[in-house]
């Protein structure tokens, strides 16, 4: 059984450009959510997408945006990066229903972001 | 605004004690709690999943427990091992969408 892989791991862009993180779920989830880890805070609830449709955001601006793939697999992309953006992006993947995650959360190793 | 606390913010203990992390949460409507563990700079590893119905979970030398009418969550770990060192995170679901609430997290350091 294949885990949550994210990528790219690391990166580095400057202010104002644009990134995209990707993230393939585990084998038989269809539920991918994304969160943002600043340094020494807890992970805070981007957005999660189910069977392709976004059902669920927190509270971030439209310039963070998502896809969901036929196969699962995510993307986000952060649009007019601010410093404040550099953090860890955490991808996570499970089994929900209609609305609903309904079990465990499976988390990937995380793309770490710096924006200078 | 559902809130997630956890205490200590930081414990350092010899290898061999039992210890006890707490987490403590607002909202009576739970769905389910995790805990997870970090290591520095790495993902999340889900450790244990208690679901609203359940009073506690155990997998090896951890134990968490859940206290619906209190609002608190507690993970054992008996027996503390130097691979224990790491950031564990409790995390909470309520029955509303269901998103993930975290708490910071209470890092740990095991001596040998």
């Amino acid at each position: 059984e294949t885990g949550v892989t994210q990528s790219p791991t690391h990166l580095i862009k400057t202010r104002g450009q644009q990134v995209t993180l990707r993230c393939s779920s585990q084998s038989g989830h269809n539920t991918v959510s994304w969160y943002q880890q600043a340094l020494g805070q807890g992970p805070q609830f981007i957005f999660q997408y189910y069977r392709e449709e976004e059902n669920g955001r927190g509270n971030f601006p439209p310039r963070f945006s998502g896809l969901q793939f036929p196969n699962y697999s995510s993307e986000l992309n952060v649009n007019a990066l601010e410093l404040d953006d550099s953090a860890l992006y955490l991808c996570a993947s499970s089994l929900g229903t209609v609305g609903a995650n309904t079990g465990e959360l499976f988390f990937g190793e995380g793309s770490r972001l710096t924006v200078l | 605004k559902q809130e997630v606390t956890q205490i200590p913010a930081a414990l350092s203990v010899p290898e061999g004690e039992n210890l006890v992390l707490n987490c403590s949460f607002t909202d009576s409507a739970i769905y389910n709690l995790q805990w997870f563990r970090q290591d520095p700079g790495k993902g999340l590893t889900s450790l244990l999943l208690i679901q609203s119905s359940q009073r506690e979970q155990t997998s090896g030398r951890l134990n968490a427990s859940l206290d619906k009418s209190s609002g608190r969550s507690t993970l054992y770990i008996a027996a503390s091992q130097p691979g224990d060192s790491a950031t564990y995170l409790c995390a909470f679901r309520g029955t509303g969408f269901q998103k993930l609430v975290f708490g910071t997290g209470t890092r740990l350091l095991v001596s040998p």
